[in-house]
């Protein structure tokens, strides 16, 4: 079964700054995809970014980037010019790619506060 | 806007009743997947239907119901309802069987029991 680790339940950065939010995971698939979520006070869960285990090419989605590595099962999201409204909650996700189960299985999530 | 919407917004009741929760999702996705969020468990993946069919099952308590109708929303039932089923329910859909690989998830539903 596959596994999502993030070992920080909190984190804290200053408005305008840079921060990096950690999760690692484990798996014996070779083809899967990696999700980062928010979910900030109004509890939706909103879909950040998206890494397909096949490219090498780390995604980016303008101040969102990944740092992916796959032989660490390594998968940390990087949010550049940190703005109030980044903070929320993070979850970062596995799904496999083949198989008939397309689950979504979640990391406990960390607590990003932006200060300003 | 994802696009998923799920009734009602909030829901409260009491231990040994049952409720139903509806997703309706985006326009043209063929999945609905239900998940539970609660303190204790986190995220938790319950059950997936796509086109109707149930395609997969997760940590869903006999005392949990699901299904997928011909107009593709789902309905997720609960009964004899326990304080510890107090939890954030949640409904994503996606394209097809999930092709692309995400999620997109509804407002969700949180249920209050007491």
């Amino acid at each position: 079964a596959q596994t999502v680790t993030q070992s920080q339940p909190e984190m804290s950065v200053q408005e305008a700054e840079t921060v990096t939010l950690s999760c690692t995971y484990d798996t014996s698939e070779s083809d899967y995809y990696l999700f980062w979520y928010k979910q900030p006070p109004s509890r939706q869960m909103i879909l950040v970014i998206r890494q397909e285990a096949y490219k090498q090419q780390n995604a980016t989605e303008n101040r969102f980037s990944v740092n992916f590595q796959k032989a660490a099962k390594s998968f940390s999201l990087k949010i550049s010019d940190s703005q109030l409204g980044d903070a929320a909650m993070y979850f970062c996700a596995y799904r496999s790619a083949t198989g008939a189960n397309s689950k979504l299985t979640f990391g406990k999530g960390i607590t990003l506060s932006v200060r300003p | 806007d994802s696009g998923v919407t799920q009734t009602p917004k909030h829901l409260i009741t009491a231990t040994g009743q049952r409720v139903t929760l509806r997703c309706s999702p985006r326009s043209g996705d063929l999945s609905v997947y239900w998940y539970q969020q609660s303190l204790d468990q986190g995220l938790q993946f319950l059950i997936q239907y796509y086109n109707g069919e149930e395609r997969a099952k997760g940590n869903i308590l006999e005392r949990f119901s699901a299904q997928q109708f011909p107009d593709l929303h789902s309905e997720l039932n609960l009964s004899s309802l326990e304080l510890g089923d107090s939890a954030l329910y949640f409904c994503a859909s996606s394209p097809r069987g999930g092709v692309g690989g995400e999620q997109y998830f509804g407002p969700g539903t949180r249920l209050t029991v007491t």
